[in-house]
């Protein structure tokens, strides 16, 4: 079977920084894919890790270790917009599987 | 460049009654994705095509869910007859060479009743 695990909720204040972690077990992994949703909105890619080690990209940086079946997304300088819903995704050869998200609530 | 376009953005219709969801993708992007949003969760993959093919159909309900994408460009993911238990957002999403990296349409609210 396939299961990725993600925290459900993350509270943090403006200006601090956060980590969501993911872990995940399936056949056939090919990388980790990360995606961001506000309410109401449609997810939008965030960065994806195909080997393992640190991709960064602006304030977001993703992690991937693969021989222990985990990754995380850091935020950094967190900002009253970074309030979303963040989905971990597995690359199961030519699909994603989704995990069933982080709320991430940015506190004043 | 245009994104993904859905339509309708909401919908409600009573159970047991049909509802039809229309998804134009990315320009050039072959491969095309329904996914299923119910409340609090990951979406989940419906069907997948590749041009007007499909690769994974296998989450699909396909005793009351269809899909199609003729020509190999816009498509359309049916529900007949629709159940409570359906009420969710249905996603359209598509990508150009590689899964990782998805275009997520707005969304059909869809509320049985």
């Amino acid at each position: 079977g396939q299961s990725l695990e993600q925290p459900s909720e993350v509270t943090a204040v403006e200006g601090a920084i956060v980590q969501i972690n993911c872990t995940y077990q399936t056949s056939g992994f090919y990388g980790l894919s990360w995606y961001q949703q506000h309410d109401g909105g449609a997810p939008t890619f965030l960065s994806y890790n195909a080997l393992d080690g640190l991709e960064e990209t602006g304030r977001f940086s993703s992690f991937l270790s693969r021989s222990d079946s985990y990754g995380y997304l850091l935020l950094q300088e967190l900002q009253m917009k970074d309030s979303a819903s963040y989905f971990c995704a597995v690359r199961n050869t030519g699909k994603l599987i989704f995990g069933q998200g982080t709320t991430l609530q940015v506190k004043p | 460049e245009a994104g993904v376009a859905q339509s309708p953005r909401y919908k409600i219709i009573e159970k047991r009654q049909s509802v039809a969801f229309w998804c134009n993708p990315i320009s050039g992007h072959a491969t095309l994705y329904w996914y299923q949003q119910i409340l609090g969760q990951g979406p989940k993959l419906l069907i997948q095509f590749q041009n007007n093919g499909v690769v994974d159909d296998s989450q699909l309900p396909k005793d009351r869910f269809s899909a199609e994408r003729l020509k190999g460009v816009d498509s359309t993911l049916k529900i007949q007859p629709a159940k409570l238990e359906d009420s969710a957002v249905y996603l359209c999403a598509s990508s150009h060479r590689s899964p990782h990296e998805q275009y997520f349409g707005p969304g059909t609210r869809l509320t049985v009743t």
